[in-house]
């Protein structure tokens, strides 16, 4: 059974600023591995698929990247409207979610 | 302009059965796969259960297992998730959502709904 570990659980970043969240797969899932944004009330939005493929109309600031086990989501310079939870979400093996990153305003 | 509006939540008790709908628009439909995605308050996002587009290939989450059917009807563009056996920890916002391959079931997710909640309690 794959477990995906997020981290970290909160993460605290000023406006402009870089942030970087981390997913970890219990085993490898290639580079079936997506990432979602989800904002309060609001269903998830998907970001990035494929480990490193920005969805449509996704801003270049969102970047992802990494294979097999460990796997990145950079955001360049944060915008307000970025901060929000984020998901990773394998799908080499049926679909699993982390239990996601809340990006915070520091 | 893709839409997935679902219904058929509310208030049941446990071990009582629901039976959730989902409404799909502006897509070809039979093309794609479909799926459940369920949130707990305050919680993170779950998968229930997922279903290929001629219904030949079917996925479910262990927790659900046996007490949920996923199923489709093509012709009336329509996702259901047919619930038995509710438990208090069923008790989540459930999200119809649009697989984005037309190959089989697992696939990343491109749509979603608003969601209908679902609260088991006595």
């Amino acid at each position: 059974e794959i477990v995906m570990t997020q981290s970290p659980a909160t993460l605290s970043v000023s406006p402009g600023e870089r942030a970087t969240l981390s997913c970890r797969a219990s085993q490898s899932v290639s580079s079936n591995l997506a990432w979602y944004q989800q904002k309060p009330g609001q269903a998830p939005r998907l970001l990035i698929y494929g480990a490193s493929t920005r969805a449509t109309g996704i801003p270049a600031r969102f970047s992802g990247s990494g294979s097999g086990t460990e796997f990145t989501l950079t955001i360049s310079s944060l915008q307000s409207e970025d901060f929000a939870v984020y998901y990773c979400q394998q799908y080499n093996n049926w679909l699993l979610f982390g239990q996601g990153t809340r990006l915070e305003i520091k | 302009e893709v839409q997935l509006v679902e219904s058929g939540g509310g208030l049941v008790q446990p071990g009582r059965s629901l039976r959730l709908s989902c409404a799909a628009s502006g897509f070809t439909f039979d093309d794609y796969a479909m799926h459940w995605v369920r949130q707990a308050p305050g919680k993170g996002l779950e998968w229930v259960s997922g279903i290929s587009w001629n219904s030949g290939s079917i996925g479910y989450a262990d927790s659900v297992k046996g007490r949920f059917t996923i199923s489709r009807d093509n012709a009336k563009n329509s996702l259901y998730l047919q619930m038995n056996s509710l438990r208090a920890e069923d008790t989540a916002l459930y999200y119809c959502a649009k697989g984005d391959t037309g190959f089989g079931v697992v696939s990343t997710i491109d749509y979603w709904g608003q969601g209908t909640l679902v609260t088991v309690s006595s």
